[in-house]
Parts: structure tokens; C-alpha cells; sequence
């Protein structure tokens, strides 16, 4: 059973305040790790789509980091604010060929800004 | 570009219904995957669909459930009979190889 596992499930952060989590992932039989964001009542939107090992990638104040070695990303973000609240789910794909290709996701982590 | 589409938006039947959701993919893509979140809960795969062909149907819950994607264009999931436990929210995805997945806005399926 292919796991890909986020931590942490939950967290709350203070305005303004920096923030990462993580998500683990097989490291056999990688071929991409997709960031995606999930706000309540709306459908995931991705954010980042990783393919390199020590990838790094950057959008606004969100940034991403990618290990396959040791499989695990980070996802970073900087000066929280509230319209950073969201569910942040991150998916691993396995194979590369497009017959091949399975996307699993983590459960993701909620994120919760206070104010 | 048009993006993934699902409808209904929202379906609300009575246990030992019928329902059918669908999706339209966005076009080209080869890939779609349904999936599904129970309330609270997080994202569930059902199946993967790559053309017309099932490549993954190990989400599927029970025999209740039945996906199409005749013509490897647009895809139907069928419960039937749905029951209570079938309620949620179900996405769709489609994605061209390389890219990342875009996902429709989703149904929400009630059954009471």
C-alpha cells in the first residue's frame, strides 16, 4: 500500500507568522509531487507541480521544497495572513508513462490563520 | 479554455435512488479521476480513467458504484441504489500527462 502522509493534520497560526508542514512520500517510482490548495466550498487549485530532486519553487509567499532521496516536500509560507486558511493537500504520481501514472493524496494539513 | 465541469452542482435524493453524476474533462486530457470527500473527511480516489479505459477502480467502494467515460470523452458515476453513506462531495479531475490535475467544482450528493 502506497501511503503519502502530511503532518501536521491541523494548525493554527498567528497573523503574520511563518509557517511550513510536510508531506512523505515514497521514494521508489517517483515521477512528480503536486502542492495543491483547498478551500472550504471550492475545489483544489494546485500551487506547485515538483518533478526534480531539490526542486524549489515559489509563488508569493508560498514556497515549496522537494527531497525524492528521502521522499518528503516542505511547503513554506511566509507572513501568514487570512486568506491563507485552506486545506493544503499535497499528491505524489507514480510511474511516468501515461498509462502508468496514479495520483495519491495525503490528507492534507488545515491550516487555520488567526487574526 | 473551458475548465473541468461537473453537474449537477448539487443532487439531493432519497435512499435507494438512482443518481448520476457527471464530468467533462477538459479536452485532450486522458486522464480523469473521480474522488470523493465525506463531510470532515479527506480526499478519497475512487477510480482513474485513462481514455476510455478504467486503469484504477481500486477506490470504488462496492458494486453500487459505476463509472463510465464512453468514447474516452465525458464520464458518468452512477450509485445506485444510493445510500446514506454515499453523501458527500464528489470531484473530478482530468489531467494531460506531465500536468498537474485540474479538478471541477464538484457535486454534492445528499441522500436522506
Amino acid at each position: 500500500i502506497l501511503n503519502v502522509e502530511q503532518s501536521p493534520q491541523s494548525l493554527h497560526v498567528q497573523e503574520g507568522d511563518s509557517t511550513n508542514f510536510t508531506c512523505s512520500f515514497p521514494s521508489s517510482n517517483f515521477y512528480a509531487l503536486h502542492w495543491y490548495r483547498w478551500e472550504t466550498a471550492k475545489s483544489p487549485e494546485a500551487l506547485f507541480v515538483m518533478t526534480l530532486n531539490g526542486d524549489e519553487k515559489k509563488k508569493g509567499r508560498i514556497s515549496a521544497t522537494l527531497n525524492t532521496k528521502e521522499g518528503y516536500s516542505y511547503l513554506y509560507i511566509k507572513g501568514s495572513q487570512p486568506e491563507d486558511s485552506a486545506t493544503y493537500l499535497c499528491a505524489f504520481i507514480m510511474g511516468g508513462g501515461n498509462r502508468d501514472d496514479k495520483i495519491i493524496f495525503g490528507k492534507g494539513t488545515r491550516l487555520h490563520i488567526l487574526p | 479554455e473551458a475548465g473541468v465541469t461537473q453537474f449537477p452542482s448539487h443532487s439531493v435524493i432519497e435512499k435507494g435512488q438512482t443518481v448520476t453524476l457527471r464530468c467533462d474533462p477538459i479536452s485532450g486530457h486522458d486522464n480523469l479521476y473521480w474522488y470523493r470527500r465525506v463531510m470532515g473527511k479527506e480526499i478519497k480516489f475512487l477510480l482513474h480513467f485513462v481514455k476510455e479505459s478504467k486503469q484504477d477502480e481500486s477506490g470504488m467502494p462496492n458494486n453500487r458504484f459505476l463509472a463510465e467515460r464512453t468514447g474516452g470523452t465525458y464520464s458518468t458515476l452512477k450509485v445506485q441504489p444510493a445510500e446514506l453513506e454515499d453523501s458527500g462531495v464528489y470531484f473530478c479531475a482530468s489531467r494531460h500527462l506531465n500536468t498537474e490535475a485540474f479538478f471541477g467544482q464538484g457535486t454534492r450528493l445528499t441522500v436522506v
